[in-house]
């Protein structure tokens, strides 16, 4: 079965950049979503078909898809974007999630 | 702006069937997909499947054999069985909108936690 592979954690210090990759088998040949989870609630759509943005989602997050590995990055990280992100995609029509990565703002 | 709300017991004794639905508020079930989604308690994500309003089904293939999705649109929500349950699928279990267009879950429910024990 596929697998989408994440690192388990990410820290970054308010205002700077973190970076989350996720990877699969030729995963840029299939479009990639991002979904943030906050403790105690249901996931968010924060980016999807690789590199857009739902209405609402702050400008800085921005993601890209290449090769086997996709990247969410979040520039200039607030507190309030501490939560587990999970990538998810589509292979022969079965929905796969990441292992997600719980980020740290400290 | 649509809600889903999922509802049934929150325990279910080994070997018996888990059930679970959910229901549509502010927008028909008439159109996109429905779908479940669980997550172990300090888990990930795990897709459980889709139904569309027709009746058409996709199931995940670890879960296949255990798992049957109905719809009921008289009454705009959708059910999830899962039969022969054991600990393993103690989780949250989640209802979401998968856009037909788009491929991603864009509305969630709260979740309900559905513990198995004896």
């Amino acid at each position: 079965s596929y697998e989408l592979t994440q690192p388990p954690s990410v820290s970054v210090s308010p205002g700077q950049t973190a970076s989350i990759t996720c990877s699969g088998d030729t995963l840029a040949e299939k479009y990639v979503y991002w979904y943030q989870q906050r403790p105690g609630r249901p996931p968010l759509l924060v980016i999807y078909e690789d590199k857009k943005r739902p209405s609402g989602i702050p400008v800085r997050f921005s993601a890209s898809n290449s090769g086997n590995t996709a990247t969410l990055t979040i520039s200039g990280a607030q507190t309030m974007d501490e939560a587990d992100y999970y990538c998810q995609a589509w292979d022969s029509n079965t929905g796969v999630f990441g292992t997600g990565t719980k980020v740290t703002v400290l | 702006q649509v809600q889903l709300q999922e509802s049934g017991p929150g325990l279910v004794k080994p070997s018996e069937t888990l059930s679970l639905t959910c229901t549509v508020s502010g927008g028909s079930i008439n159109s996109h997909y429905w779908s479940w989604i669980r997550q172990p308690p300090g888990k990930g994500l795990e897709w459980i499947g889709h139904i569309y309003y027709s009746g058409s089904t996709n199931y995940n293939p670890s879960l296949k054999s255990r798992v049957t999705m109905s719809v009921d649109t008289s009454n705009n929500q959708f059910s999830l069985k899962v039969n022969s349950v054991a600990a393993a699928d103690t989780a949250v279990y989640y209802c979401a909108r998968m856009s037909a267009y788009n491929s991603y879950f864009d509305s969630w429910g709260q979740g309900a936690l559905v513990s198995v024990s004896s």
